[in-house]
């Protein structure tokens, strides 16, 4: 079974500041998706960014970046110049490509708190 | 394009009564998936649905629990007898198709148990 894990409960950075969350998976597939997403206060769930397992260039979203590295199964995700807003839980996400196709995984999450 | 909706927003049963939750996907999306998220917790998936098809309730307890997503009209997901346990807030999400196709949340139902 596919596991993901956040090893981070909770992180802080100065507004526009850079920092990393951490996230690793495991499992046997070989193409699968992956996922960051953003739970504000407000509850809703925003995709931040995804990316396939069969690409190599890391995914890019304006201020949002990942690093994957397939091989160590980890898939961090960078957040540039850090506003407000930014301010939410953010938890990573494991999609087999294939059988049950609507199965998301997601890890615990982290809190992060963007600091003025 | 109006996002997933999800209604009603928070929703309070006691013990032993029944819980109707109701989701409405994005327009032109045909599937829908609920997701559990227990406090302090990450979501996690119950069932999975196409109109008038389950295609997979791996993650659905297997008693009191059902879902439906019927021709016309919302997805249902439906807690028989609730208990406190099942106190949480759970989420729909959509997508147009299955597979690789990222999955569009609604804001959740809080469901709290007395």
């Amino acid at each position: 079974a596919q596991t993901v894990t956040q090893s981070q409960p909770e992180m802080s950075v100065q507004e526009a500041e850079t920092v990393t969350l951490s996230c690793t998976y495991d499992t046997s597939e070989n193409n699968y998706y992956l996922f960051w997403y953003k739970q504000p206060p407000s509850r809703q769930m925003i995709l931040v960014i995804r990316q396939e397992a069969y690409k190599q260039q890391n995914a890019t979203e304006n201020r949002f970046s990942v690093n994957f590295q397939k091989a160590a199964k980890s898939f961090s995700l960078k957040i540039s110049d850090s506003q407000l807003g930014d301010t939410a839980m953010y938890f990573c996400a494991f999609m087999k490509h294939e059988g049950s196709q609507g199965n998301l995984i997601f890890g615990k999450g982290t809190k992060l708190s963007v600091k003025p | 394009n109006a996002g997933v909706m999800q209604n009603p927003r928070h929703l309070v049963r006691r013990r032993g009564q029944e819980a109707r939750l109701r989701c409405s996907p994005m327009k032109g999306h045909s599937h829908v998936y609920w997701y559990r998220q227990l406090p302090e917790e990450g979501l996690k998936f119950m069932v999975y649905l196409q109109k008038e098809n389950i295609i997979d309730e791996s993650g659905m307890p297997k008693e009191r629990f059902s879902a439906e997503f019927p021709k016309e009209g919302p997805s249902i997901l439906r807690i028989q007898q609730v208990v406190r346990g099942d106190s949480a807030a759970y989420f729909c999400a959509s997508s147009p198709s299955g597979g690789y196709q990222p999955q569009h949340f609604g804001d959740g139902t809080r469901l709290s148990i007395l």
